[in-house]
Parts: structure tokens; sequence; C-alpha cells
């Protein structure tokens, strides 16, 4: 998986809590990316970073924030959680724009 | 918005035949990619092509992208029992060079049957 790693893998919460999704790279790539994968949707772009400290928002971004501190870590926050927000998370990788993005294992997230 | 567009939705043929599944997709782009996606797990990726090729191939793997179209086709030959998976095309955003993310289609389930 290119070493990318996704903790947890795993995670039940309940709505209202806050719940934060780390992304982990040694490949020391540029950009990094958040999407959730949904049945009848296929994969929605969340937030991107371009850089450390450099991120924008995606095409589903109501209810999540982003932060890079380190080239090698991308955290998703979801502030307070809601049931709409029960899916699967996959974090990317890329050396350049326009390139091949290579995917983590995944984060199955249950907001019951 | 969803970009791309995998037909057929699923396909189930026999091993050792040829697997052929289409991509639409609706604005201009950089460059298109197929994934492939095993149940439960994460994303591998198998082809990029860009919009300036018409074809590539990668062992098995044969893509086309027809941009007048809007449509590239993942021909997948010989098929075997572990091709069993949900194949996505996904395309760049054409934004002048910006790092938007790829737009994903919502996959075609393929079943090879022994």
């Amino acid at each position: 998986d290119a070493g990318i790693t996704q903790s947890p893998r795993h995670k039940v919460t309940e709505t209202g809590t806050p719940v934060t999704l780390r992304c982990h790279q040694t490949e020391n790539h540029r950009y990094m990316y958040w999407y959730r994968q949904d049945p009848g949707h296929g994969l929605r772009l969340i937030h991107y970073s371009y850089g450390v400290k450099d991120t924008d928002k995606g095409e589903v971004s109501d209810g999540y924030s982003v932060s890079r501190s380190k080239t090698e870590d991308f955290l998703l926050t979801l502030e307070s959680a809601t049931s709409s927000q029960t899916s699967v998370y996959f974090c990317a990788i890329s050396p350049r724009v326009q390139e091949t993005q290579y995917f983590g294992p995944g984060t199955r997230l249950l907001v019951l | 918005s969803q970009q791309g567009e995998e037909d057929p939705q699923a396909l189930s043929i026999q091993e050792g035949e040829n697997a052929t599944m289409n991509c639409s997709y609706k604005t201009s782009i950089n460059n298109l990619q197929w994934y492939r996606q095993n149940s439960g797990r994460g994303l591998v990726h198998l082809i990029l092509i860009r919009s300036n090729e018409r074809e590539k191939h990668s062992g098995r793997l044969r893509v086309t992208l027809d941009t007048s179209k809007k449509s590239s086709s993942l021909l997948i030959t010989a098929s075997r029992a572990a091709d069993t998976a949900s194949y996505f095309c996904a395309t760049d955003g054409y934004s002048g060079g910006g790092a938007d993310g790829l737009t994903f289609g919502k996959g075609t389930h393929l079943i090879i049957q022994p």
C-alpha cells in the first residue's frame, strides 16, 4: 500500500462525539487526500492537502476539518459526528499533481 | 458530482474469457485512471492514461481513451478468479493544474466464475 497507514482501522462512536482519523505516510509525498466511500456513490473527495499547513475543501467537506502539521501526517476530524458520516474513509497520497494516487487500507466508521 | 460513470454496473463471466468495462465522463481531463478494489479492501492502482494517449497496456490489461467521446474502456484478457473485484475509473479535475483530487465513478463489479 505504498507506505500508507490509517488509524484506527475500525471505529464505533456515538452521535455528537468528536472523531479524528489519522493518515500516515512514509513516502514523503507532497499531496494527501481524504475520500469517503458509500454504497451508490463511489468515492468522493472530502479535503486535500498540497503541503504542510496547506489544505483545501473537496466535494463533500461539510462537517469535516483537516490538519497537516507534518509532511507525513494528515488528520481528518469530525467535530460532532452524525449518522450520515457513517462510511469507509480512505486516505491517498501522490508525489505530484495529476499523477497516480496511492490509497491506504481505509477506516470503517460507524456513528450510532 | 459524479464525473465518471462505469458500464456495466455488474459483469459475470467465465474464467478465461475477456472482460470489458467502459467509463464515460463529462468534462475535459488531464488523465484518467483505473483502480481495482477487492471486497473490503483498499484501492489498487491499475493504469493511468493521459489525455494525449489513446491506448495503454499493462500485462493482461488494456486501456483505451477517446477524448472526443469522453470515454475509456478497460479490457482484462484471459480472466482469472483473482480478477473478481470492483473496478473504478477516476478522472482528475481540469483546473489549470490544481490538486483537486480525483472524481470516481460508481464502479463495475466483476465476477469471474470458475
